[in-house]
């Protein structure tokens, strides 16, 4: 069935790159996004990935895709206090508007 | 550009009851999704309106239900509530027809059963 998988924690020093990994199952998926949930609040749309794209960069962030791998990956650089927040990677398949999420990542960024 | 909003914020329930949540979508946009967000979890799709209707739906029983209005406001319903109900439910807007499908998430309701 469909499945996403992340890592539960990353711990990085201000200043530093982040990248947070996820992995999915699914072989139909046309997008795949990365949101992000502060304390209390709902998800914010960060930045997604077309399937057959390899790269997408947009300021700070910098999306790989692996298709062949099915590994899906998030580099923050610079990363900065107000990053520190838990971050989803969300799938979608093909003709849906279902995302499937994983159980997400807590990022704490040290000053 | 008014974004997605919902209503209430909070909300405690005891089991069995029944619980109405409300949600305005993005500005422009047609379709509304809901999410189920344990704690700890990631958000679950429980089902998706199109124009009114059921679009789609995830592995939730049949009393949790939903409805979209002309304006794409939209409800959740859920009724006989049970302790596991506790969550923060998700609504998120969308345009049908783009080809990315970009989900707005409103802040959620965090409901409490008792």
């Amino acid at each position: 069935g469909e499945d996403v998988e992340q890592s539960l924690f990353l711990s990085v020093r201000e200043g530093d790159s982040s990248v947070i990994n996820c992995t999915y199952t699914d072989s139909s998926s046309t997008y795949l996004y990365w949101y992000k949930q502060e304390p209390g609040a709902g998800l914010q749309l960060l930045t997604y990935i077309f399937s057959n794209m390899d790269m997408k960069q947009d300021q700070r962030l910098t999306v790989l895709l692996n298709k062949k791998d099915k590994h899906l990956s998030l580099r923050i650089a610079d990363t900065q206090t107000g990053d520190s927040a838990i971050y989803f990677c969300a799938d979608r398949m093909d003709s849906s508007y279902k995302l499937i999420f994983g159980s997400g990542t807590r990022l704490l960024v040290r000053p | 550009e008014t974004g997605v909003t919902q209503s209430p914020t909070h909300l405690i329930k005891t089991r069995g009851q029944q619980v109405t949540l409300r949600c305005s979508s993005q500005s422009g946009h047609n379709t509304v999704s809901w999410y189920q967000q344990a704690l700890g979890q990631g958000p679950q799709f429980i089902f998706q309106y199109y124009r009114e209707e059921e679009n789609g739906r995830g592995n939730f029983p049949p009393r949790f239900s939903g409805l979209q209005f002309p304006n794409y406001s939209s409800e959740l319903n859920v009724n006989a509530l049970e302790l596991d109900d506790s969550a923060l439910y998700l609504c998120a807007s969308s345009l049908d027809g783009t080809s990315v499908g970009e989900q707005f998430f409103g802040p959620g309701t965090r409901l409490t059963v008792l």
